[in-house]
């Protein structure tokens, strides 16, 4: 079974452009949720998405935004980019139920630098 | 508000040393616990996790955790360390309440293994 992938892999932008950031989940899996991760602030999470709908969200500004559609798949955008959002984006899925406590699958995360 | 200690930053040990790596949390009640493992440019891997029942939870790659409720903690233990094992480990908490999808993560352990 393949696992979460993530597209792409690395990534370039400059300050105050947007970026998308797409995720795959294990075929199956309808929850996805979304981590940052940087060197100072550790693993972070920016929201969950089940079915289509966004259900829990971190503590990160408006400019953080994501998506899942019909098929599972997510993305998530970042507008009007800052130096500080240069960060490793995980993607993770988990379960058919998406229930509190089913194991979340990692993929290989985006590596987004902001210059 | 759920959340996790990893006392230890940066570990390092012999190839043949026993492991073992801390992990404190705050909850209100049991949580969901895990540890993961992260090479360097890589996401995250499942070790272990915790649930319920038996708290010596055996993993992957010849590690186990014991849940201690007394303590509050989770440490992730092995008895012979190879070299292979060098990476950031991770210990997380998952609510036991809702439906949503969300880990809280410590701020990591890097181990060094030595030959």
């Amino acid at each position: 079974k393949a696992g979460v992938t993530q597209t792409p892999r690395y990534l370039i932008k400059t300050r105050g452009q947007q970026v998308t950031l797409s995720c795959s989940p294990i075929s199956g899996h309808r929850s996805v949720s979304w981590y940052q991760q940087t060197p100072g602030q550790g693993l972070q999470f920016l929201f969950e998405y089940f079915s289509e709908t966004q259900r829990n969200k971190g503590n990160f500004p408006g400019r953080f935004s994501g998506r899942q559609f019909s098929n599972s798949r997510s993305e998530m955008n970042v507008s009007t980019l800052e130096l500080g959002d240069s960060a490793l984006y995980l993607c993770a899925s988990s379960g058919k139920q998406g229930a509190s406590g089913e194991t979340q699958y990692f993929g290989p995360g985006t590596r987004l630098l902001v210059l | 508000a759920q959340s996790v200690t990893q006392p230890d930053i940066h570990i390092t040990v012999s190839e043949g040393a026993s492991l073992e790596l801390r992990c404190n949390y705050s909850y209100g009640a049991t949580p969901y616990l895990f540890w993961y493992v992260q090479s360097p440019g890589q996401g995250l891997q499942l070790l272990l996790k915790y649930f319920s029942g038996d708290t010596l939870v055996q993993g992957i790659k010849g590690f186990e955790a014991e849940f201690k409720r007394s303590q509050s903690s989770f440490n992730l233990r092995k008895p012979s360390v190879h070299w292979s094992d060098a990476a950031e480990y991770f210990c997380a908490v998952g609510s036991r309440t809702g439906t949503a999808s969300k880990l809280t993560f410590g701020t990591g352990t890097r181990l060094q293994v030595t030959l």
